[in-house]
């Protein structure tokens, strides 16, 4: 079955640090993909990348980047530089190909960057 | 281009009431899915719709219904309220069903308070 834990419950860091957000998943299906969404105070969430099961190359956007590790079933999300508009929770999810028809979220990560 | 927009942005509804949350998708998007967020389940799928059919259900009972039109515009009702039901309820939608491995985009959610 469709699983994704993200074991970090709250982080909270100062500004100008880097912080990384964990994901790991769980899934039976060799098609796959994997998002990161955001979600600032006002509710709606915001998609940040998409990756499929099949490019493990690390991307880097801006002060994001991600690094994706078939081998230990991570998906994790660097901040570098964080800034107070960073903070929100951010969200890991997996949508299977075969085996499952909709999206499965993690719990979640509360990132909280102090001035 | 407009994003998902959801109305009602907020609501307040009395125990055993019902209510009718309205999303548009993205201009194109054929698949619409409704999610509900709460602070203890996180966020959880309730359903898919892809060209006026429903094409998968999350684990809800039976008083949690949708539907989409021809122009992709799609409804959710929830019949006989309860306090539980108290919730941020999150429309998503993609170009083709999330099976495929397609983004989905959120709106900014309906804001539900049962009282």
């Amino acid at each position: 079955a469709q699983k994704v834990t993200q074991a970090q419950t709250e982080i909270s860091v100062v500004e100008k640090e880097d912080v990384t957000l964990d994901c790991v998943y769980e899934t039976r299906d060799t098609t796959y993909y994997l998002f990161w969404y955001k979600q600032p105070p006002s509710g709606e969430l915001v998609f940040l990348i998409r990756r499929n099961s099949f490019d493990e190359q690390n991307e880097i956007s801006g002060r994001y980047s991600w690094n994706f590790q078939k081998s230990t079933s991570s998906f994790n999300f660097t901040i570098t530089a964080s800034q107070v508009v960073d903070s929100a929770v951010y969200f890991c999810a997996l949508s299977e190909s075969n085996y499952g028809q909709n999206f499965v979220f993690g719990p979640g990560t509360r990132l909280s960057v102090l001035p | 281009k407009a994003g998902v927009t959801q109305t009602p942005r907020y609501l307040i509804k009395t125990r055993g009431q019902q209510v009718t949350l309205s999303c548009s998708p993205i201009s194109g998007h054929r698949s619409v899915s409704w999610y509900q967020q709460t602070p203890g389940q996180g966020l959880q799928f309730l359903f898919e719709y892809f060209s006026e059919t429903q094409r998968n259900k999350g684990n809800f009972p039976g008083r949690f219904s949708g539907r989409q039109f021809s122009n992709s515009r799609s409804e959710m009702n929830v019949s006989t309220l309860e306090l539980g039901d108290s919730a941020l309820y999150l429309c998503a939608s993609s170009m083709r069903p999330t099976s495929s491995g397609n983004t989905i985009y959120f709106g900014e959610g309906s804001w539900l308070t049962v009282v």
